[in-house]
């Protein structure tokens, strides 16, 4: 199986903030990567998906990057609704293993 | 809309079984791949099994083969998740999700339902 790997695995940032969660690889993936934001209680949400495609709906502060291996999600001038934890999760093969996640908290 | 709502969970023994329903609607189901994902309690995600939209192929975690069986019945938008011989290790919300063929997003997620394996 393809593992994932996440980090940091918690973030403390304030609003207005620049943010940057990693998320790498073990092998090769192509684009087939996502990311969701999950807050406490509530399922997760997509927010992203092919690496870099923004799901509709999206606010445009959040971007995706990268290809292969590294893959890495950007929230410009974060929001008091983005404090949340965010996963990436791999679809190329199974087991479209996730990442351990990663909690963004308010500094 | 796209709704998916899961029923079925509850408190159920080590070694027992559970079936797990999902009630889809909003779009036309047939067309979709379908998934379950679980979260055990603070924990992460865990995609658990996918069916195609024909119910020609499935595939699972390795941690539930030969215990789990996923299956739907498209005249019913209805997705349905068997839990067979089941452990503490399966305690977890179970989500069903639109989407999850290879290449296919998960782009719909149900509320999720609670299953807890304890004697």
């Amino acid at each position: 199986d393809i593992q994932m790997t996440q980090s940091p695995s918690t973030l403390s940032a304030s609003v207005g903030d620049r943010v940057t969660i990693t998320c790498r690889a073990s092998q090769n993936v192509d684009s087939w990567l996502a990311w969701f934001q999950q807050k406490p209680g509530k399922a997760p949400n997509l927010l992203i998906y092919k690496a870099s495609t923004l799901q509709g709906g999206v606010p445009s502060r959040f971007s995706g990057s990268g290809s292969g291996t590294e893959f890495t999600l950007t929230i410009n001038s974060l929001q008091p609704d983005d404090f949340a934890t965010y996963y990436c999760q791999q679809y190329k093969s199974y087991s479209f293993t996730f990442g351990g996640g990663t909690k963004v908290e308010i500094k | 809309e796209v709704q998916l709502v899961e029923s079925g969970g509850g408190l159920v023994q080590p070694g027992g079984s559970l079936r797990l329903s999902c009630a889809a609607s909003g779009f036309t189901f047939s067309n979709y791949w379908m998934s379950w994902v679980r979260q055990a309690p603070g924990k992460g995600l865990e995609w658990v099994a996918n069916i195609r939209p024909d119910g020609s192929e499935e595939n699972y975690v390795d941690s539930v083969k030969g215990r789990f069986t996923i299956s739907r019945d498209n005249a019913k938008s209805s997705l349905y998740l068997q839990m067979n011989s089941l452990r503490a290790a399966d305690t977890a919300v179970y989500y069903c999700v639109r989407g999850g063929g290879s290449g296919s997003i998960l782009d719909y997620w149900g509320q999720g339902i609670l299953v807890t394996v304890s004697s």
